[in-house]
């Protein structure tokens, strides 16, 4: 298993461009969420997923949206890139919505908006 | 509102000591509490994840407690090696709107000195 997955590892924006963070995990699980962290704030959660076609808002969802057609993937879209959005985000999945599983995180992607 | 807090925010320690860091949260209504593991540039590993019902979990060196009457936790690592220098991240899971939320302290900088 390669476990969770994001692309690109880093990327660079400029202000009001637009990207797509991908994830994808081969674990079969129905929980999927994002996060972002930042210096002296830990991680917050931007949005989550209980499963294929349901999506729900976390903490800090403004800015961005998702959408899971596939219980594989959970991408994250940034419709307009602002500077505040500079940051470390993580996907991260577990079997399913039960709180007693482990989150299993990806490695991260680093971005930073000019 | 859940908050989760982590003391020390750094710590530096010689090699072969044994050590405690510490996590605390507000409300004890909780479904359970991990323990992470993230090095620089890394995502998150779990390492130790104590349902509410528990009052301990164990792994190797490592030894996590919980005590959700007073909102503690605490993290011990036996007879340390500089392999175990990394952030550790303390996250509570709880209620909140029929759902379940995780939430994050921000961590204690361990460095394990040879």
């Amino acid at each position: 298993n390669a476990g969770v997955t994001q692309t690109p590892k880093f990327q660079v924006l400029k202000t009001g461009q637009s990207m797509t963070l991908q994830c994808a995990q081969d674990m079969n699980h129905e929980y999927m969420s994002w996060y972002r962290q930042d210096p002296g704030m830990g991680l917050r959660l931007i949005h989550y997923s209980v499963g294929a076609g349901i999506t729900d808002q976390g903490e800090v969802p403004n800015g961005y949206n998702v959408s899971r057609s596939t219980t594989e993937d959970f991408p994250l879209r940034l419709l307009s890139a602002a500077p505040s959005q500079t940051s470390v985000y993580f996907c991260a999945s577990r079997r399913d919505r039960r709180s007693t599983d482990t989150q299993y995180f990806g490695p991260g992607t680093r971005l930073t908006v000019l | 509102k859940q908050e989760v807090t982590q003391i020390p925010a750094a710590l530096s320690v010689p090699e072969g000591e044994n050590l405690v860091l510490n996590c605390s949260f507000t409300d004890s209504a909780i479904y359970n509490l991990q323990w992470f593991r993230q090095d620089p540039g890394k995502g998150l590993t779990s390492l130790l994840l104590i349902q509410s019902s528990q009052r301990e979990q164990t792994s190797g060196r490592l030894n996590a407690s919980l005590d959700k009457s007073s909102g503690r936790s605490t993290l011990y690592i036996a007879a340390s090696q500089p392999g175990d220098s990394a952030t550790y991240l303390c996250a509570v899971s709880s209620p909140q709107g029929g759902s379940e939320k995780l939430v994050f302290g921000k961590g204690t900088k361990l460095t394990v000195n040879p």
